[in-house]
């Protein structure tokens, strides 16, 4: 099955720093890639995905980019603000065998400092 | 409005009794999901349902039985309640495989 590594655990930004966290990823045929933000008390949210068609993805401040030749993909979040604090997790889904299941990170704990 | 809806927020309860978490979505997905995370944050599936046929059981002690009366409705009944069965338990829907899935607000279950 799918394999999906996230790093880091913890990244501690200043407000209008950018952000990085990366993801590797085992299952070749994975085709979609989402990013999920998940504040105190609440569900994941999705924030941002892409597909393997394209190389990279923009919305606003967030980008994803995907290397599925190397089989990583990282997201970047660029003029940080305090609101951005939250775990954020990667996830990518398994092909054939488990329809619709997808493998998430192990989450990237992002402070922002004001 | 909620999308995804679950009830109850909070559940503490002792070991050993038997307890019921609700789900419904009203965003008319066809695919539902449960997921449990731990205390570490790790977010791990356990239950899927493709309209009202469950299509994904990771391995998960036969004391968690999910039920899907309509594609609307996942709900996750658990027996026998252990301390280790202590998490945050979220459900979550999407139109199908590869698609996005939309999460509730999770039930945080509580085990004394």
């Amino acid at each position: 099955g799918e394999n999906v590594e996230q790093h880091p655990s913890t990244l501690s930004v200043q407000e209008g720093d950018s952000a990085v966290i990366k993801c590797t990823y085992s299952d070749s045929a994975s085709n979609y890639f989402p990013w999920y933000k998940q504040e105190l008390g609440k569900g994941p949210q999705l924030i941002i995905d892409i597909r393997s068609n394209v190389g990279e993805k923009k919305d606003q401040r967030i980008a994803v980019t995907l290397n599925k030749t190397a089989k990583h993909f990282s997201l970047h979040i660029t003029e940080t603000q305090p609101e951005d604090s939250a775990v954020y997790f990667c996830a990518a889904p398994s092909i054939g065998t488990s329809y619709g299941k997808l493998t998430f990170g192990q989450g990237t704990i992002l402070t922002v400092h004001p | 409005d909620t999308a995804v809806s679950q009830t109850p927020k909070y559940l503490v309860t002792q070991m050993g009794n038997d307890k019921s978490i609700k789900c419904e979505q009203n965003l008319g997905h066809d695919t539902m999901y449960w997921y449990k995370q731990d205390s570490k944050k790790f977010l791990k599936i356990m239950f899927s349902y493709n309209n009202k046929e469950l299509i994904i059981n990771e391995t998960v002690p036969n004391r968690f039985s999910p039920k899907s009366p309509d594609k609307a409705h996942l709900n996750l009944h658990i027996n026998s309640l252990e301390l280790g069965d202590s998490a945050v338990y979220f459900c979550a829907s999407s139109t199908g495989s590869s698609q996005p899935q939309h999460f509730g607000d999770g039930t945080r279950l509580s085990i004394l």
